[in-house]
């Protein structure tokens, strides 16, 4: 069965206290990764798209990474305005060919001032 | 550009109360979908459309019908609202164009309560 599970569910960091997410995965056929954000009250806001081992992709002070079976997010010198819920899903192929989302129950970010 | 709209963004029913929750997109984005999200868990794919008139079922279709009459709006109903269905519906589009990118834009959301 298809999995994404992301840790930790809940982070606290102060302003300047960089620190990483995870997003470990277990699916067949990976088409891609994604990385959200989602504000309270809000809808996911798209960040990042990741397709194979070893890509990165950077904005401002976010990185994400790619492995084989994980990805993660590096939040560098975060900023409150980074607090938010970070959201990853992996694309893979369903039955019949066509291919499903899958997400992760996502980290819920906390930086304080 | 709006992106994707829905509403409406509250909504309070009685169990058994059937209503439609709208959604539209100005982006000409051929697939278009429904999720909903509920605490501790991940979004959950209701229903999803690749077209017009084209719709098939996601995860957890039950209790759910969609239509798909133009390119723009993906309307979900409840047909007998249940204390289940309390959860934040998200509606999302993305193109199926080679070659485009392959990403979800996320509606801000419709939250219902059934009492």
């Amino acid at each position: 069965e298809d999995q994404v599970t992301q840790s930790p569910e809940a982070l606290r960091l102060q302003e300047g206290e960089s620190s990483s997410l995870n997003c470990s995965y277990t699916v067949s056929g990976l088409r891609g990764l994604f990385w959200y954000r989602q504000d309270p009250g809000k809808g996911p806001e798209f960040l990042f798209t990741l397709y194979s081992a070893g890509e990165e992709k950077e904005k401002e002070r976010l990185k994400a990474t790619l492995t084989k079976k994980e990805s993660f997010l590096h939040i560098t010198a975060p900023k409150p305005e980074d607090s938010a819920t970070y959201l990853c899903a992996v694309q893979a192929r369903a039955q019949g060919g066509s291919e499903k989302l899958v997400f992760g129950k996502g980290t819920k970010l906390t930086v304080n001032p | 550009n709006a992106g994707v709209t829905q509403t409406p963004k509250f909504q309070v029913l009685k169990t058994g109360q059937s209503m439609t929750l709208q959604c539209a997109q100005d982006m000409n984005h051929e697939y278009m979908s429904w999720y909903r999200q509920d605490p501790g868990m991940g979004l959950r794919l209701i229903h999803y459309s690749v077209g017009a008139g084209i719709t098939d079922q996601g995860e957890v279709p039950n209790g759910y019908n969609v239509s798909r009459s133009t390119t723009e709006d993906f309307p979900l109903r409840l047909l007998s609202a249940a204390p289940s269905q309390t959860s934040v519906y998200f509606c999302a589009s993305r193109t199926t164009a080679f070659g485009g990118a392959n990403v979800l834009t996320f509606g801000a959301g419709s939250r219902l309560t059934v009492l």
